[in-house]
C-alpha cells in the first residue's frame, strides 16, 4: 500500500542537540510538507517543497531545516535554535494543486 | 490571505444524536476547502473536499458537508453520531486553481468531538 512513512513515532531531544525526524513516501507526490501541532493550536505549517532540491519556508520555519534530496524523503531537523521543540510533528504529501493532503502518523518530539 | 474558523473547541453529543461542527472561512479567491478528523496520536484523515463542484459534499463514515458562499461555512454534518465519531476534526482552506503543486492549506485550530452514552 501506497503513504507516509514518519520515524520514530517518539523522540527525546537532549538541550543543545540536533535531531531529525524522517519522512519518506511511496505515493509518487511531487510536494511535500512539515507541521508542527500544539494543543489548541491546529496546525502549523513550518517547510514545504514543490520539487526536488527546493524548499520554502512556512509559518514558523525559525529554529528547524530541512533538505529534498530525492522526491520520496523529506526530513526535518530540529536544531538547538529552537528553544520549544516539544509538539507533534507531522509530515504530508499531495500531488496536485488543490487536491487533498495525506498525513504520516507523526512524531511525538520531547525533551529531556 | 485566508483563514479558517472553528467555533467551539469542544463539543459534546449523545450517541445517535444529530453531529455539527462549525467552519467559517475566509479567502481572496474561490476556495477549495477540506475537512479532517484526528484520532488520538495518528495523522490526519480525509473525510471529504469541496473543490467548487456540487455545493453537498458526501464523505466517508455518514458524514457530509455544504458549501454556502453567502454565509462563507462548509459545516460538518452527521445524523447520528456513533461512538467511534469521537476524535479531533479540522477544516481547513486551500487556496483556489493555478497557484501550482505546492498550494498551501490554512487549518482550524480543531474542535474535539465527544460521543456519550
Amino acid at each position: 500500500d501506497g503513504g507516509i512513512t514518519q520515524s520514530p513515532k517518539y523522540l527525546f531531544r537532549k538541550e543543545g542537540q540536533n535531531v531529525t525526524l524522517s519522512c519518506e513516501q511511496n505515493l509518487n507526490h511531487d510536494a511535500m510538507y512539515w507541521y508542527r501541532q500544539d494543543p489548541g493550536q491546529g496546525l502549523r505549517l513550518i517547510y514545504y517543497s514543490q520539487i526536488v532540491n527546493d524548499f520554502q519556508k512556512g509559518d514558523i520555519a525559525e529554529g528547524y531545516s530541512v533538505s529534498r534530496e530525492k522526491k520520496e524523503s523529506f526530513p526535518l531537523t530540529v536544531t538547538s535554535a529552537q528553544k520549544n521543540p516539544t509538539a507533534f510533528y507531522l509530515c504530508a504529501s499531495k500531488d496536485r494543486a488543490n487536491q487533498p493532503q495525506h498525513f504520516g502518523d507523526g512524531t511525538r518530539l520531547s525533551i529531556l | 490571505a485566508q483563514s479558517v474558523t472553528q467555533l467551539g473547541s469542544h463539543v459534546s453529543v449523545s450517541e445517535g444524536a444529530l453531529v455539527l461542527l462549525r467552519c467559517n472561512y475566509s479567502s481572496s479567491v474561490p476556495p477549495y476547502l477540506f475537512w479532517y478528523v484526528q484520532y488520538p496520536n495518528q495523522g490526519l484523515q480525509l473525510l471529504l473536499k469541496y473543490t467548487s463542484a456540487a455545493t453537498l459534499v458526501k464523505g466517508i463514515n455518514g458524514f457530509e458537508a455544504e458549501f454556502k458562499k453567502s454565509e462563507t461555512s462548509f459545516h460538518l454534518t452527521k445524523p447520528s453520531a456513533h461512538m467511534s465519531d469521537a476524535a479531533e476534526y479540522f477544516c481547513a482552506v486551500s487556496e483556489g486553481v493555478g497557484t501550482g503543486t505546492a498550494s498551501k492549506l490554512t487549518f482550524g485550530t480543531g474542535t474535539r468531538l465527544q460521543v456519550t452514552l
